[in-house]
């Protein structure tokens, strides 16, 4: 079964920590993502990344770093943690031409507090 | 600017209420729309993918359309357990990014 794994379901940091997101896919995706999802706002795209070594800003770039050193492993970096970056982290995969979409990891719930 | 809405935000029915939702979207060129399904605290699902208008695409209880300028999400005879939120999103490139709509949560009442 094909899977985007993502390290943590929950995770409570403190306020100024620097945290690490990680996400690794088994599926050979070029592409892999990071989004947050708040009540309200939907689904925002923080960083993406069209292979290894490549990363570009999404709409939400503030306040976080991305890397991705191998094919399979997309981390997320939030330099200094502050509480309005609690928020449900999502990571996806999709293959170069996304022609059968997204797909998903399970979700990291962080609480920074 | 790519757009995607979803109506309606929220939606109650009775088990076996047959209903639709609705995702309407305003982009440069469409290269795919795609359905997703996300139940509280998890991922979303990959429900469904239509490529070009008239394209039906039916799973259980669940039935896709596309149109030049919306999709529908057509559930029959809905039960509880389908509830959750659906989301819609539009590919518009081909980069492999997806835009998406904000959703539209479910709940079937036994």
């Amino acid at each position: 079964d094909v899977k985007v794994t993502q390290s943590s379901r929950y995770l409570v940091k403190r306020t100024g920590e620097k945290v690490f997101l990680e996400c690794v896919q088994d599926m050979d995706h070029e592409n892999m993502f990071w989004y947050r999802q708040d009540p309200g706002l939907g689904l925002r795209l923080i960083y993406f990344s069209y292979d290894v070594k490549m990363k570009e800003k999404g709409d939400i770039p503030e306040g976080y770093s991305v890397s991705r050193e191998k094919k399979e492993r997309f981390s997320l970096i939030l330099e200094s943690a502050s509480t309005n970056q609690t928020s449900m982290y999502l990571c996806a995969s999709s293959s170069s031409d996304g022609h059968y979409g997204y797909t998903f990891g399970s979700g990291t719930r962080l609480t920074v507090v | 600017e790519d757009q995607v809405t979803q109506s309606p935000e929220a939606l109650r029915l009775q088990e076996g209420e047959s209903s639709s939702l609705n995702c309407s979207y305003t982009v440069s060129g469409l290269r795919g729309l795609f359905w997703y399904r996300q139940d509280p605290g998890k991922g979303p699902e990959f429900l469904f993918t239509l490529y070009s208008a008239g394209e039906e695409k039916e799973k259980e209880r669940l039935k896709a359309t596309l149109t030049k300028k919306e999709s529908f999400l057509h559930i029959t005879a809905p039960k509880p357990e389908d509830s959750a939120t659906y989301l819609c999103a539009v590919q518009v490139s081909n980069t492999g990014k997806l835009i998406f709509g904000q959703g539209t949560t479910l709940q079937v009442k036994p």
